[in-house]
């Protein structure tokens, strides 16, 4: 079993549409959740960091961690077509090595 | 503000012929350097960190290495690259919140 679990997509949605990514993970040590946007041929960019359990909204952007389910999310509102991208969860026990998932490829479509 | 500079943009080797990858930091001193590599289908792969001069780690045995000779410098080598080296090499360095990429060098050995 991988430590985190991330499905690959892709997924498609209409532009204005919610879009729910999420992230199972095996480790209950892990206390430091990311998500990272990645555009095509670009490195990863820090998007939403959470420390815990809990929820935190930035404009557009919600992260929520449930560690009692060993389960992130991260949610897109009035998703636009600058949203298409692959979105990778990480999480780590300490702020060191991070372990990413696999990535989630997003294409929202006009 | 801190930046990290990465290069070349892509690379094209032939198999057994080294390879010379560098990475620098601007705007920060005595950072934790990492080299993560992205294949298709597989995430982001720890390759080594490092949390000062001539400190490496390795997290996975393979085909290359790492040395950092200076503060913000962070080099990954391979002496003679095989066909599996092939993937999108990122360095990173782990700042308050997270982890800064660079742009990231994609390797194709032929």
């Amino acid at each position: 079993q991988k430590e985190v679990e991330q499905d690959p997509g892709p997924l498609s949605v209409p532009e204005g549409a919610i879009v729910s990514l999420n992230c199972t993970y095996s480790n209950s040590a892990f206390q430091y959740f990311m998500w990272y946007r990645q555009y095509s041929r670009k490195g990863p960019e820090l998007l939403m960091y959470t420390y815990s359990s809990g929820n935190k909204e930035d404009g557009r952007f919600t992260a929520q961690v449930d560690k009692s389910s060993k389960y992130i999310s991260l949610f897109i509102r009035d998703s636009q077509p600058s949203d298409s991208a692959t979105y990778l969860c990480a999480m780590s026990e300490d702020t060191d090595k991070l372990i990413f998932g696999t990535g989630t490829r997003l294409q929202v479509f006009p | 503000s801190q930046t990290i500079h990465q290069w070349p943009a892509t690379l094209v080797q032939p198999v057994g012929s080294p390879l010379s990858l560098e990475c620098t930091v601007e705007g920060t001193s005595n950072p934790n350097l990492y080299w993560y590599r992205q294949a298709a289908g597989r995430g982001l792969q720890l390759l080594f960190y490092s949390v000062g001069i001539g400190q490496i780690s390795s997290e996975v045995p393979q085909n290359l290495s790492a040395s950092r000779p200076q503060d913000r410098q962070f080099i990954l080598s391979s002496k003679k690259l095989l066909l599996s080296d092939s993937g999108f090499y990122l360095c990173a360095w782990r700042g308050v919140y997270g982890y800064t990429f660079g742009s990231g060098t994609r390797l194709t050995v032929v």
